[in-house]
């Protein structure tokens, strides 16, 4: 089993409120990646990191910022939440040609 | 367009029962295919990736097929269970994960009734 959490698992919040999704992996991959995802849609890829301070944006465009100074850490932000970010929240690491999951942050934005 | 198609969008099935899902794609050029297990409120669990050279690949009751030439790739479950409920998705990688880009299926909701 894939070592990569992720906290909180689900979050209630009103709008305009900062927030930050934790995602931590303590295997030592380089590779992470944020992606959204809304009930029966794909995964989109909104921010990916190829190693400490190397942070880009991914296919879905996010109000969201990323951060990597720690390889084992990957936190997504928002400055403003809105109704509209309202989804699953899902971290991902890759090592060799395999990619781990972790559980999802649940967020709902009232 | 790289995309990738899967059907049906949701099925229902008895316990016991097999089931086949199927996954069409566009993506090119072509590296890898990925199915994952999604139980709902968690995150995609591997279940088995297959290249180019590989036909078949098993992993338990779960049994993934690729057709490279007509770029489809299928998923048998056999003798289905209640925890199989989940949503199935089809993965496809451009040029290997490390360089490549990932393309997702929208998924197959699967329910297994007792």
């Amino acid at each position: 089993e894939a070592d990569i959490y992720q906290t909180p698992r689900y979050l209630v919040i009103g709008t305009g409120k900062k927030i930050t999704l934790e995602c931590s992996q303590t295997m030592g991959h380089d590779k992470m990646y944020w992606y959204q995802q809304d009930p029966g849609m794909e995964l989109h890829l909104i921010h990916y990191s190829y190693g400490v301070n190397s942070t880009e944006k991914g296919d879905l465009s996010s109000e969201s910022t990323v951060s990597r100074i720690r390889t084992e850490h990957f936190p997504l932000t928002l400055e403003s939440a809105r109704p509209s970010h309202t989804s699953q929240y899902l971290c991902a690491s890759i090592s060799s040609d395999e990619q781990f999951f972790g559980p999802g942050t649940r967020l709902t934005v009232l | 367009k790289n995309q990738v198609e899967q059907s049906p969008q949701s099925l229902i099935i008895l316990e016991g029962k097999n089931c086949t899902l199927q996954c069409n794609y566009t993506v090119s050029p072509f590296s890898n295919l990925r199915w994952y297990k999604q139980d709902t409120g968690r995150g995609p669990v591997s279940l088995t990736i297959m290249t180019f050279s590989e036909n078949t690949k098993s992993n338990g009751r779960y049994t993934a097929t690729l057709d490279a030439d007509t770029k489809q790739s299928s998923l048998h479950i056999t003798a289905s269970q209640l925890s199989d409920s989940a949503s199935y998705i089809c993965v496809v990688s451009d040029r290997g994960s490390t360089l490549g880009r990932l393309y997702f299926g929208r998924g197959t909701q699967l329910t297994v009734w007792p």
